[in-house]
């Protein structure tokens, strides 16, 4: 079925430092959706793109999703050891409601 | 701000008994799931429930796998018969519409010895 990439699987950064996790797809998604995940917590909705070239931004975080609909990125400004987390994304498949998770970047801030 | 409530955070079961994992969705949602993730893995769609029904299930669902809404406003996910492998963190998530962001509950770890 339809899946996603996710890259990088880690990344460490010193605080301050900007992050960039990216996420691809071979076949056009129809939205994309982001979550974080701390250490031994929950998956929490950050965000929902659908639309071709979308940008959306939350205080120092920017979401995009590709003129092409098959790839989306989510980018931390500055970044503070609260970022500490796995951010994952997620789409629903035509005619379907479920989503189906990438396998998540672990972001490291070290102090 | 509303949450969905799962119990027990943990539960140990031996190998072959019956579990019953509960969540309190948030009570204007209308559709309801339970998803897994084996640590340190991806999270994985298990069934959506909609109108009193499933209205998808993924493989891992098999027969040893059932949704119930008993009253209204609890949502449970029973394993007739735990296998080692259904160790996991099983999740509950609710929404009000379809096509938005998933509400989690905080999950229930589950140990199958």
């Amino acid at each position: 079925g339809q899946q996603v990439m996710q890259i990088p699987q880690y990344q460490h950064v010193q605080e301050g430092e900007d992050f960039t996790t990216y996420c691809n797809s071979s076949t056009t998604l129809s939205n994309i959706q982001w979550y974080k995940q701390r250490p031994g917590g929950h998956p929490v909705f950050l965000i929902q793109l659908v639309k071709s070239g979308e940008v959306k931004k939350q205080k120092r975080l920017t979401f995009q999703f590709g003129e092409a609909k098959k790839n989306s990125s989510l980018h931390i400004t500055a970044t503070q050891t609260t970022d500490v987390g796995t951010y994952f994304c997620a789409f629903s498949g035509a005619g379907s409601y479920q989503l189906t998770f990438g396998k998540g970047t672990k972001l490291s801030v070290i102090p | 701000e509303p949450e969905v409530t799962q119990t027990p955070s943990h539960q140990v079961t031996q190998m072959g008994q019956e579990v019953i994992l509960r969540c309190v969705p948030i009570s204007n949602h209308l559709y309801f799931y339970w998803y897994r993730q084996i640590l340190g893995q991806k999270v994985e769609f298990l069934v959506s429930f909609y109108n009193n029904e499933i209205s998808e299930k993924s493989e891992i669902f098999d027969d040893q796998f059932s949704v119930e809404r008993p009253d209204g406003s609890n949502f449970t996910l029973k394993i007739r018969s735990t296998k080692l492998e259904d160790s996991a963190m099983y999740f509950c998530a609710s929404r009000e519409v379809p096509n938005y962001g998933y509400t989690f509950g905080s999950g229930t770890r589950l140990t199958v010895v």
